[in-house]
């Protein structure tokens, strides 16, 4: 199966934008979503398809694609985006499976 | 509203199975796959398996082959996901998830619901 990778940790001032990214091959193919999980919590949907945030997260998130990386950006960075945050895509060796880049800890300082 | 409520906490024995269950409501259960992602502690997300529950068609990653089976009831809008032979890295969150599709190129998962705990010891 194809992989998606992710930087394991990023941090980014109070109010700072920071750029959250994930490579894969099957990003040259699909568009990521993008999921923000907070510790003891299930992942909550933050981005997905090619410009689309569901209506409960902030408009200070938004992603974009080009070539085998799709990028998750959060412009002024907040201490609530602390957080860990996954990409996910279709498989490109059969388009039954599914897989999650490994994940980014974002620390807000 | 669009809602996944799972069955709670398991704690088994290696060799063991488990069964988890995922009720969906506010919506047309038959329309939407769902899928099943674990998460172990401290560690990262990984997909596991997906069942159409229009159709009751499965599919799942490779390394659960064998040892995952899902099936639907739609007469209650519950899909179960049993997986067998445990082990104690099968030790994690169970959390069941929505398929959305709004072309060829897009999907994601929403809602999720809110996991099940399952421990394995030996």
């Amino acid at each position: 199966s194809s992989e998606l990778t992710q930087d394991p940790t990023v941090s980014v001032a109070l109010g700072q934008t920071v750029k959250i990214t994930c490579q894969g091959d099957s990003l040259r193919r699909y568009y990521a979503s993008w999921f923000q999980q907070k510790p003891g919590q299930a992942p909550v949907l933050v981005f997905y398809g090619k410009d689309t945030r569901p209506s409960r997260i902030p408009d200070r998130f938004s992603g974009s694609s080009s070539g085998n990386t799709a990028s998750l950006t959060i412009t002024g960075a907040q201490a609530e985006d602390e957080a860990d945050y996954y990409c996910n895509s279709r498989d490109t060796t059969s388009n039954l499976l599914w897989v999650f880049g490994g994940g980014t800890k974002l620390t807000v300082l | 509203q669009v809602q996944l409520v799972q069955s709670g906490a398991e704690v088994k024995k290696v060799g063991d199975s488990v069964k988890i269950s995922c009720t969906a409501s506010g919506y047309s259960f038959s329309r939407f796959y769902i899928h099943w992602v674990r998460q172990a502690p401290g560690q990262g997300l990984e997909w596991m398996a997906t069942i159409n529950p229009n159709t009751g068609g499965t599919s799942s990653a490779q390394k659960f082959q064998g040892r995952v089976t899902m099936s639907r009831d739609t007469s209650t809008s519950t899909v179960h996901m049993e997986l067998g032979g445990l082990r104690s890295e099968d030790t994690a969150v169970y959390y069941c998830a929505r398929d959305n599709s709004d072309s060829t190129s897009s999907w994601w998962f929403d809602p999720w619901g809110q996991g099940t705990m399952v421990t394995v010891s030996s």
